[in-house]
């Protein structure tokens, strides 16, 4: 068990809908990060939270957004959900950014019809 | 932009025996971090082992070590005695240590290698 929390576990949703998956990082982690793990994308960095504010940008699309609350669980929003979207979505928690390791949750497995 | 290449999609070992798996990256920066992760059927992500770029000295975790080649821009998982619970897919990632104000500190992974341990 990494300490990351993600909910939920699976989903299960109809193209053109939103949903909000949420993380929360190991007590003490400042720095949040969303990955994205589908079959014909592999693993793809999304975007990074440190102490609520964005670090950084990867191939996120501009439906999905995401945000860190004060108490430093985020959520990621994605809307107009198409069949590509499916995939497993990790969170990964750090205490800082550069010199420290991520340690991953379990995973949010989207599925959408 | 940084590229991790794993070029081996498929690997199988005997039991006990040592597998090694490969992966070479491509950066212009000359401090970074370098990662295995590996991924057992369950789909949760767990750290195997890291290398800093500035230390020559070749990581080890128990049985898992590394070859890291820096001029060749490898970076290698060696298993040995390999066990029933090592069978999942491992994936290599690469890191910046740059200034992380402007590149963030995003994992580039590779596309993975998934192991099968045969009894």
């Amino acid at each position: 068990d990494s300490g990351v929390t993600q909910t939920p576990k699976h989903l299960i949703t109809a193209t053109g809908q939103r949903v909000t998956l949420r993380c929360s990082p190991r007590s003490g982690d400042l720095s949040v990060y969303w990955y994205q793990q589908s079959l014909d994308q592999g693993l793809q960095f999304l975007i990074q939270y440190y102490n609520g504010e964005e670090r950084a940008k990867g191939n996120i699309l501009e439906r999905f957004s995401a945000q860190q609350f004060p108490d430093l669980h985020s959520e990621l929003n994605l809307s107009s959900l198409e069949l590509g979207d499916s995939a497993l979505y990790f969170c990964a928690s750090s205490l800082g950014t550069v010199s420290y390791e991520q340690y991953f949750g379990p995973g949010t497995r989207l599925t959408v019809t | 932009a940084q590229t991790v290449t794993q070029s081996q999609p498929e690997m199988s070992v005997q039991e006990a025996e040592t597998v090694t798996l490969s992966c070479t990256y491509d950066t212009s920066e000359s401090d970074y971090y370098l990662f295995w992760y590996k991924q057992p059927p369950s789909r949760q992500m767990i750290l195997v082992i890291r290398q800093e770029a500035y230390k020559q000295q070749n990581a080890t975790e128990n049985r898992f070590s590394v070859n890291f080649q820096k001029a060749a821009k490898s970076f290698s998982l060696k298993i040995s005695d390999s066990q029933l619970g090592d069978a999942a897919m491992y994936f290599c990632a690469y890191r910046s240590a740059g200034r992380w104000e402007t590149s963030g500190s995003r994992l580039t992974f590779g596309e993975g290698t998934q192991l099968t341990v045969n009894p």
